[in-house]
């Protein structure tokens, strides 16, 4: 079946440190990825999504391209501050209507 | 927009007792997903809905959890009776439901059963 594999954290990193996150995907037919962030005590937030292979999603400096020969949608940012702290969810959108699968989340600590 | 709203953001009970969490969709949009967030098995989708019809629920853990959606601005995921296991953080979310569409999460309810 479906599944996103994401690698395991934390990552602790000091603050204007470059990002990179990996998260690969195995599906049938031809999905959309995401990247959720959840900050402590909330929801899921969309951090940014593709479409199709060799789309790029990108939002607050945040950056990660549909790559379907490697099945992968690795995220990176040049430099990271404080307050990206979070865990950060790459997910695959399946099925007709757009059911997400979720890897297992991965935990970033930036210090100053 | 509010949002997706969830209702109550706590609830503490004890074992055996019955437990309903509430959500509210954001206006306009037909999908509906529950998803349960534990830190043994991490995001899981319950059951998801398109325009009030339960379309999977595969992802129901047990007769003991049941799902309804009577109209397009609310949804009920009830738990009867509860367990110790059923402890964790459940989610909301909604979506136009089409290919692509960004889901929106509620803030969760924390449910903690002693």
């Amino acid at each position: 079946g479906d599944s996103v594999t994401q690698m395991e954290g934390p990552v602790t990193l000091s603050e204007e440190a470059f990002l990179t996150i990996n998260c690969t995907y195995t599906a049938t037919g031809y999905p959309s990825l995401f990247w959720y962030v959840q900050y402590p005590g909330e929801g899921l937030q969309l951090l940014l999504k593709a479409t199709k292979a060799d789309d790029k999603g990108s939002n607050k400096g945040f950056e990660a391209t549909y790559r379907k020969e490697t099945t992968s949608f690795h995220l990176e940012k040049g430099s990271v501050q404080v307050s990206d702290s979070a865990v950060y969810f790459c997910a695959l959108g399946a099925g007709g209507y757009n059911k997400l699968i979720f890897g297992a989340g991965t935990r970033l600590a930036v210090h100053p | 927009d509010a949002g997706v709203i969830q209702s109550p953001r706590h609830e503490v009970t004890e074992m055996g007792q019955e437990v309903t969490l509430r959500c509210k969709p954001i206006s306009g949009h037909n999908s509906l997903f529950w998803y349960r967030q534990t830190m043994m098995r991490g995001l899981e989708l319950l059951i998801y809905f398109n325009n009030n019809v339960p379309i999977d629920d595969s992802g129901m853990p047990e007769d003991r959890f049941s799902a309804k959606m009577p109209n397009a601005s609310f949804s009920t995921l009830k738990i009867q009776p509860s367990e110790p296991r059923d402890s964790a953080v459940y989610f909301c979310a909604s979506s136009f439901g089409g290919r692509g569409d960004t889901q929106y999460f509620g803030p969760g309810t924390r449910l903690t059963v002693l």
